[in-house]
């Protein structure tokens, strides 16, 4: 079984839907993130969280929010999903200096 | 400026070259330093961590230059299996992870 998981794989949806992904880890690691990739950008961090009552801004957060609702699991919230939004997103959990990142989640905004 | 600043490439490169991999990084204060791999579609791989004196791992090789705020990777004899896109990753204060934005490689045969 895959220590960090994502849910769903992929996700078509329309402007103005609120969707959510989902991130579960079996790694017991405290630090959980999310990263959105877009193709010449890298990998940008949206949110990030060090432990179940710690939730911090990243560098592009304005549109998403987050909810750690265990250490286990960190989901990310598109509340008016618009087109720009179409992306690839990762989950990250860490231990000490070493991420290890989910399969992510390939979403696309009509 | 970006923080984290690679050159995207794509370097075609022909099996059994060696190949070299050059990061920037803007925060004098960043901590630790990382290559990441990350092959079509899928999640970024820790490749190897990057310390000051340098380090090797096989037919890879991380040196960081702290006075210069520059990290390299080097793969020497390269492989088919080695094309992938390369992330340089920097660990800034306050636990956050920077990327650049990935140089690609691709081998041929």
């Amino acid at each position: 079984d895959a220590d960090v998981t994502q849910t769903p794989r992929n996700r078509i949806t329309k402007t103005g839907k609120r969707i959510m992904l989902e991130c579960s880890q079996t790694k017991g690691h405290d630090r959980m993130y999310w990263y959105r990739q877009d193709p010449g950008l890298g990998l940008r961090l949206i949110y990030y969280s060090f432990d179940v009552k710690d939730i911090n801004k990243g560098e592009i957060s304005d549109g998403y929010s987050v909810s750690r609702q265990a250490q286990a699991k960190f989901s990310l919230s598109l509340e008016s999903a618009i087109p720009n939004q179409t992306a690839l997103y990762f989950c990250a959990t860490a231990s000490a200096d070493t991420q290890y990142f989910g399969p992510g989640t390939r979403l696309t905004v009509l | 400026r970006k923080e984290v600043e690679q050159d995207p490439g794509p370097f075609n490169v022909p099996e059994g070259a060696t190949v070299a991999f050059n990061c920037t990084y803007s925060n004098s204060a960043s901590q630790s330093f990382f290559w990441y791999r990350q092959d079509c579609r899928k999640e970024p791989k820790l490749l190897m961590s990057v310390y000051s004196s340098g380090n090797e791992d096989g037919r890879f090789t991380a040196q960081l230059n702290r006075a210069s705020q520059y990290i390299s990777l080097l793969i020497r004899d390269s492989k088919l299996s080695d094309s992938a896109t390369y992330l340089c990753v920097v660990l800034s204060i306050g636990g956050k992870l920077i990327f650049g934005q990935g140089t690609e490689l691709s081998v041929k045969p």
